[in-house]
């Protein structure tokens, strides 16, 4: 069974312009969870969809953004970049929505400069 | 207190030897408990979970829960330069809406 994958692998972009990254669960998995990942912080949950609705929301302020589609496939956005928005955006998926085991895809590492 | 806390270490242990990894939390309602592993520049790799107090042990590794103390630990046994990696406890936080909450990671160098 292919793992979880997540497009683009890199990225950099401007303070202010907006991103949007892609990620493609494991097959049967209808639950998807997005992370950031920096050295200060740790592993920091951003939001968690299952069957194309939000469920659980972390604490990020509202320009990141996230959406799911009827494939299960998940795409997260942010918008109006800020430098300290450089991280690595992890993506999880599950085969349920809470408690179960969660895998995770190789990350989108982004650069704000 | 954190909501799941870990050593930082560096946990420094010689090839062969048991390594023990520990993370406590704080919601004394969390009934899943997981350990990845991630290597430096890689993404998390879940390598054990857990759900009943107890001794739950894959091959080398053996996961263990009390959830009167709310301690779950990770042991490695004939650790490997391989091992070497940081290893991050999650706990899925029913006060938290049930989200997956992670510590801050443990560092383990396995030294040959």
């Amino acid at each position: 069974k292919a793992g979880v994958t997540q497009t683009p692998r890199y990225l950099i972009k401007t303070r202010g312009q907006q991103v949007t990254l892609s990620c493609s669960p494991i097959s049967g998995h209808r639950s998807v969870s997005w992370y950031q990942q920096t050295p200060g912080q740790g592993l920091q949950f951003l939001f968690e969809y299952f069957s194309e609705t939000q469920r659980n929301k972390g604490n990020f302020p509202g320009r990141f953004s996230g959406r799911q589609f009827s494939n299960s496939r998940s795409e997260m956005n942010v918008s109006t970049l800020e430098l300290g928005d450089s991280a690595l955006y992890l993506c999880a998926s599950s085969y349920l929505l809470t408690g179960d085991e969660q895998y995770f895809g190789p990350g989108t590492r982004l650069t704000v400069t | 207190q954190k909501e799941v806390e870990q050593n930082s270490g560096p946990l420094s242990v010689p090839e062969g030897a048991i390594a023990s990894l520990n993370c406590t939390y704080s919601d004394r309602g969390s009934q899943s408990f997981f350990w990845y592993r991630q290597y430096s520049g890689k993404s998390p790799e879940l390598i054990m979970f857990i759900y009943s107090n107890g001794d739950k042990e894959d091959g080398r590794f053996t996961a263990q829960l009390n959830k009167a103390s709310q301690y779950v630990s990770l042991l490695i046994r004939d650790s490997q330069p391989s091992d070497s990696a940081t290893y991050l406890c999650a706990v899925n936080m029913r006060e938290y809406g049930n989200k997956l909450v992670f510590g801050a990671g443990t560092i383990l160098r396995v030294k040959s």
